[in-house]
């Protein structure tokens, strides 16, 4: 699995749209990039995933850069329930058991 | 869809007791894993199973912890001779079979504290 960087923190007011970057410069072509978000006293949570093309879900969406060296996850418009700390986790595709390693992740802030 | 249930939600304990922590995964799905997750930290794995075997195990995985999966449904994870070292929240998730997604559900975790 690539190793991922992101950003410590960031922050954000409510309702405007938010950026989160993500570095995952040794991805091989198969590796699939998974977002995943831990709302305070919470387990993860699967946020959305993608492989080459951008992606959009109910909850966000992926924009992964055309040399898939980077991603960006985008949640359109922020709310005071999307503070939490969000993960990039680049995961080997065709890996049979799928487990996750999670780094430190991007604490978001959110401002009313 | 009940999502996947952990108990108990907390556990406090002595050094040098044992404690088990109980994992119920969504029903139809047979891959389940637990990881651990110390304050300001992502979770780390400690191990996985697909139905009742046990696959891959970390080497966080010291010869105290043991998990089961003795049916392929709940699991347990068992530390024996607590540390403080293992004062953690300890989450457990589980995901089905098939597709391009690794999408794993997961639990509430079950935070023990040692003292």
């Amino acid at each position: 699995d690539a190793k991922t960087t992101q950003p410590n923190s960031m922050e954000s007011n409510e309702e405007e749209p938010v950026h989160l970057p993500c570095n995952h410069s040794t991805i091989s072509g198969t590796d699939y990039i998974h977002w995943y978000r831990q709302l305070p006293s919470q387990g993860p949570e699967y946020v959305i995933h993608g492989l080459t093309s951008n992606v959009n879900n109910r909850m966000a969406s992926l924009a992964i850069a055309e040399d898939r060296k980077s991603s960006t996850l985008i949640l359109h418009r922020a709310t005071l329930r999307d503070a939490a700390v969000y993960y990039c986790i680049s995961i080997a595709g065709g890996t049979s058991y799928g487990k996750l390693t999670f780094g430190q992740g991007t604490i978001l802030t959110v401002h009313p | 869809d009940t999502g996947v249930s952990q108990n108990p939600r907390h556990k406090i304990t002595k050094r040098g007791q044992n404690v088990t922590f109980r994992c119920d995964p969504i029903s139809e799905h047979n891959r389940l894993y637990w990881y651990r997750q110390t304050l300001g930290q992502g979770p780390e794995f400690l191990t996985y199973f697909q139905n009742e075997a046990q696959l891959e195990k970390s080497r966080l995985l010291s010869d105290r912890f043991s998990a089961e999966r003795p049916k392929g449904s709940f699991s347990t994870l068992e530390i024996q001779r607590t540390e403080q070292g293992d004062s953690a929240m300890y989450l457990c998730a589980s995901r089905r079979d098939g597709g391009h997604s690794y999408e794993q559900y997961f639990g509430p975790g079950t935070r023990l504290t040692v003292t």
